[in-house]
């Protein structure tokens, strides 16, 4: 079964301080899509990544980087420098191969305060 | 911005009554999917439809039904409302073939309180 698990509930950090967000799965697939969202105070959900569970390689856009390792079922999420409009709630989310289910699963979510 | 919109934004309804939120797309993707947001819970599916006429279940359909009669509408009925039904709903779409698996795009969410 498919499982994510967002273990930090919240984080709260200065500005201009790096902040990682966890995020750990559970999938019996070998085929996998791992995504991170983005809920700012407004409530809208943003889509900030898509990764395959074939791509291994770290990913970096301007401020944010994401660090995928199969081996430890982890697809963890880097701000550098940080800023106040970061603060949001955060999700990690998992969808099976399209051969699978077509469902996504979702994380329990991460809210980041950011400090000014 | 992908065109997804949902109806009614805010809803207040008391107990026992029935409510449907509609959910419309302008992107003729296949794959539509209706989740409650809830603090502490994160983002739960509800159901979801892989095609018209094509539902199935999520980890919390208890108490709701859809419907799928158009690529276009994908509705979500509270038969009989309950106060845990009180919720943020969200509705989701996104396209996928047989090699590649397509991000979420959401809708605004409806506010629903069941008083």
């Amino acid at each position: 079964a498919q499982k994510v698990t967002q273990a930090q509930t919240e984080i709260s950090v200065v500005e201009k301080e790096d902040v990682t967000l966890d995020c750990v799965y559970e999938t019996r697939d070998t085929t996998y899509y791992l995504f991170w969202y983005k809920q700012p105070p407004s409530g809208e959900l943003v889509f900030l990544i898509r990764r395959n569970s074939f791509d291994e390689q770290n990913e970096i856009s301007g401020r944010y980087s994401w660090n995928f390792q199969k081996s430890t079922s982890s697809f963890n999420f880097t701000i550098t420098a940080s800023q106040v409009v970061d603060s949001a709630v955060y999700f990690c989310a998992l969808s099976e191969a399209p051969s699978g289910t077509y469902k996504y699963i979702f994380g329990t979510g991460t809210r980041l305060k950011v400090l000014a | 911005d992908a065109g997804i919109t949902q109806s009614p934004r805010h809803k207040v309804t008391e107990t026992g009554t029935p409510v449907t939120l509609r959910c419309h797309q302008t992107e003729n993707h296949r794959y539509m999917y209706w989740y409650r947001q809830d603090p502490g819970h994160g983002l739960r599916l509800i159901h979801y439809s892989y095609g018209v006429k094509d539902t199935d279940k999520g980890e919390v359909s208890d108490g709701y039904s859809v419907s799928r009669s158009k690529t276009e509408d994908f509705l979500l009925t509270l038969e009989s409302a309950t106060s845990s039904q009180t919720s943020v709903y969200f509705c989701a779409i996104s396209e996928r073939d047989r090699s590649n698996t397509g991000e979420l795009f959401f809708g605004e969410g409806s506010r629903l309180t069941v008083l």
